[in-house]
């Protein structure tokens, strides 16, 4: 088992409507927990972590993280085509100094 | 500020050939990551230094060597390329070992 899984995809999304993203991690140590935006040919951007359980918001992002069931997701809301990316998830296994990533899940925000 | 930087942005090599791949951030981090990227695979840990004087092996280390020159510079070495050695390197640096910023990447094609 992986220590952090996201499904692949692809995820079309309309646009305008909601993407919600999954990650679910393994270790149940983990403390922290980050998403990144990665365009094609490009490098990975933060754009949001989360440290506590329940839900962070940021503008259009929202982060939900759920420690006992061992999950966080990625919810965009009013979903734009320039959202169209790969999402990746990252968690600080253990509270170590390294975080481990996911696969990512690319999304595609269909006019 | 440039934020982090990376040489070169594309390289080839053929089989055998050694080369380094340079990193630079100016933004006074304490942590820095070197990571590949390929395809499906998400970012996997190559070498990582939590601070000036130290590097410590992460997920997939052989093969590769690492020199953290100074607090602002960590350089990755091959000194024998191989074709599984294709991939797209990002660097990476972080205030508090978990924050990442990353680098443009470096795209290695080894023959």
């Amino acid at each position: 088992q992986k220590e952090v899984e996201q499904n692949s995809g692809p995820l079309s999304v309309p646009e305008g409507a909601i993407a919600s993203l999954n990650c679910t991690y393994s270790d149940r140590g983990s403390q922290s927990f980050f998403w990144y935006r990665q365009y094609s040919g490009k490098s990975p951007e933060l754009i949001m972590f989360i440290y506590s359980n329940g839900d962070k918001e940021d503008g259009r992002f929202t982060a939900q993280l759920n420690k006992a069931s061992q999950y966080v997701s990625l919810l965009i809301r009013d979903s734009q085509p320039s959202d169209s990316a790969t999402y990746l998830c990252a968690v600080n296994v253990a509270a170590g100094n390294k975080l481990t990533f996911g696969g990512g899940t690319r999304v595609l925000v269909k006019p | 500020n440039a934020g982090v930087t990376q040489t070169p942005k594309f390289q080839v090599l053929k089989t055998g050939q050694s080369m380094t791949l340079q990193c630079a951030q100016d933004m006074n981090h304490n942590s820095m990551y070197w990571y590949r990227q390929d395809p499906g695979m998400g970012l996997r840990l190559i070498y990582y230094s939590a601070s000036e004087g130290t590097t410590d092996k992460g997920e997939v280390p052989n093969g590769y060597n690492v020199s953290r020159l100074n607090k602002r510079e960590f350089s990755l070495r091959l000194e024998s390329a191989a074709p599984s050695q294709t991939s797209v390197y990002f660097c990476a640096s972080s205030w508090d070992q978990e924050t990442q910023y990353f680098g443009p990447g470096t795209r290695l094609l080894v023959l």
